[in-house]
């Protein structure tokens, strides 16, 4: 089966850097994307990586690692607005255009 | 990025009754999709719908609850019938960028589904 894994809930400091982990086990990979979403609102697109290494967007970046399976998304001098559901997605099942979404990292920031 | 608008927002609707959800998207797409998220949880995808065929359900999601229309590139609707409390969800619509080397989603604000 498919299965994307990611922590449930993670708090961090205003001003700090969080990572917040994506592993992943699907039947084929043609890419990788995170997204912010907040409370009541749509999710917003932040990131795509389908090469390993890390591509960075201000005070975004994100990670992958193909043959391990995983990506992060790291976040950087860290603001009270970053407080939102951060979610991977994995695209590319053979035959579609699907995404498989996983089950989102809750972050707080605190003051 | 496209801009997608769905109505309606919000609806309260009583058990037993259907609503039909409308995607308008303001250039043409050949992939439209609708999801689902229960409160507190991730994204479940019901089905692609793409213009000119019938629309492809997932595991779980059949066409006579949730039958999708798209009758042209820009538009598109989902009903939620036969309503019952376990349905009370967002619901969204996405569509796939129209470069088409990344495959990138943008979603559209969603709509608020609460069945009494």
């Amino acid at each position: 089966g498919q299965n994307i894994d990611q922590p449930t809930e993670m708090t961090a400091t205003e001003g700090a850097i969080v990572q917040i982990n994506c592993t992943y086990q699907t039947s084929g990979f043609n890419g990788l994307f995170w997204y912010q979403q907040h409370a009541g609102e749509a999710p917003t697109f932040l990131s795509y990586n389908v090469l390993d290494g890390l591509e960075e967007k201000g005070r975004f970046s994100s990670f992958l690692s193909r043959s391990k399976g995983y990506s992060y998304l790291l976040l950087k001098e860290l603001q009270m607005k970053d407080s939102a559901s951060y979610l991977c997605a994995v695209t590319g099942l053979p035959g579609t255009y699907k995404y498989i979404f996983g089950t989102g990292t809750r972050l707080k920031v605190l003051a | 990025s496209a801009v997608i608008s769905q109505k309606p927002s919000r609806d309260i609707c009583q058990r037993g009754t259907s609503l039909t959800i409308q995607c308008q998207v303001d250039s043409q797409v050949t992939m439209m999709f609708w999801y689902r998220q229960q409160p507190g949880q991730s994204l479940t995808l019901i089905a692609t719908a793409n213009q000119g065929s019938e629309a492809t359900y997932e595991s779980g999601f059949v066409i006579d609850k949730f039958p999708i229309s798209r009758p042209n590139l820009t538009f598109s609707t989902l009903t939620v019938s036969n309503m019952s409390p376990e349905d009370s969800s967002i619901y969204l619509c996405s569509v796939e960028d129209n470069d088409r080397t990344t495959d990138t989603q943008y979603f559209g604000p969603g709509t608020r589904l609460t069945v009494l």
